[in-house]
């Protein structure tokens, strides 16, 4: 089946500093990714889609320069949260979908504590 | 907006009865219908998707789909422990993002 590879698993960071993370398709090409973000005991919140090549998409609320996407290639996008603040500790999760209607499918998350 | 409901729960079930999860969405456009399971801290699984009317089976899963009712549901039969979880509907437009329910807790009950 499709495999997502998030990395890393766990971070944490200091207030200020800035965190990326990496999410790859293994075996299609994602022509669209999702990030998402999930607090605890709430449900999964869509940051941003991004598509190969074109700026992403950032949902109502979601700051563009705060979180920095980047979909350069069909098997590789990347999540950049900068100055990370405490209230940014959260479980971040990628997604990735091929072409047509095939399903989504996610990354194992990454848990950032900023402290 | 687009909306899709779930009931929080939790819905708890002795081992070995079926399971029942349902879900309605809003867009009546909405083609593409997924479950996900999600485990404490850990990242939602694809357990099954439908995008015809009628029951879709894989094992002991069965995901039943009425458009005109805007209805989908996710049947576990045989109930496992392990099967304990939260399970997420999630619904689908075209080319859209998926739109999320914020998920039933099911806890199977030895």
């Amino acid at each position: 089946g499709a495999v997502v590879s998030q990395h890393p698993s766990r971070v944490i960071c200091k207030s200020g500093t800035s965190v990326k993370i990496e999410c790859r398709s293994l075996d299609f090409q994602a022509t669209t990714m999702f990030w998402y973000r999930q607090f605890p005991k709430q449900s999964l919140m869509l940051m941003a889609t991004s598509n190969e090549g074109s700026k992403a998409t950032y949902e109502q609320g979601v700051e563009k320069d705060k979180f920095l996407i980047n979909h350069a290639s069909l098997t590789l996008s990347t999540l950049t949260v900068t100055s990370a603040h405490p209230e940014d500790s959260s479980f971040y999760i990628c997604s990735a979908r091929g072409q047509g209607t095939s399903p989504l499918h996610f990354g194992n998350g990454t848990r950032l504590t900023v402290t | 907006q687009k909306e899709v409901e779930q009931n929080s729960g939790p819905l708890s079930v002795p081992e070995g009865a079926i399971a029942s999860l349902n879900c309605t969405y809003s867009d009546r456009g909405s083609q593409s219908f997924f479950w996900y399971r999600q485990y404490s801290g850990k990242s939602p699984e694809l357990i099954m998707f439908i995008y015809s009317n009628g029951d879709k089976e894989d094992g002991r899963f069965t995901a039943q789909l009425n458009k005109a009712s805007q209805y989908v549901s996710l049947l576990i039969r045989d109930s496992q422990p392990s099967d304990s979880a939260t399970y997420l509907c999630a619904v689908r437009s075209g080319n859209t993002p998926l739109v999320f329910g914020k998920g039933t807790r099911l806890s199977v009950i030895a």
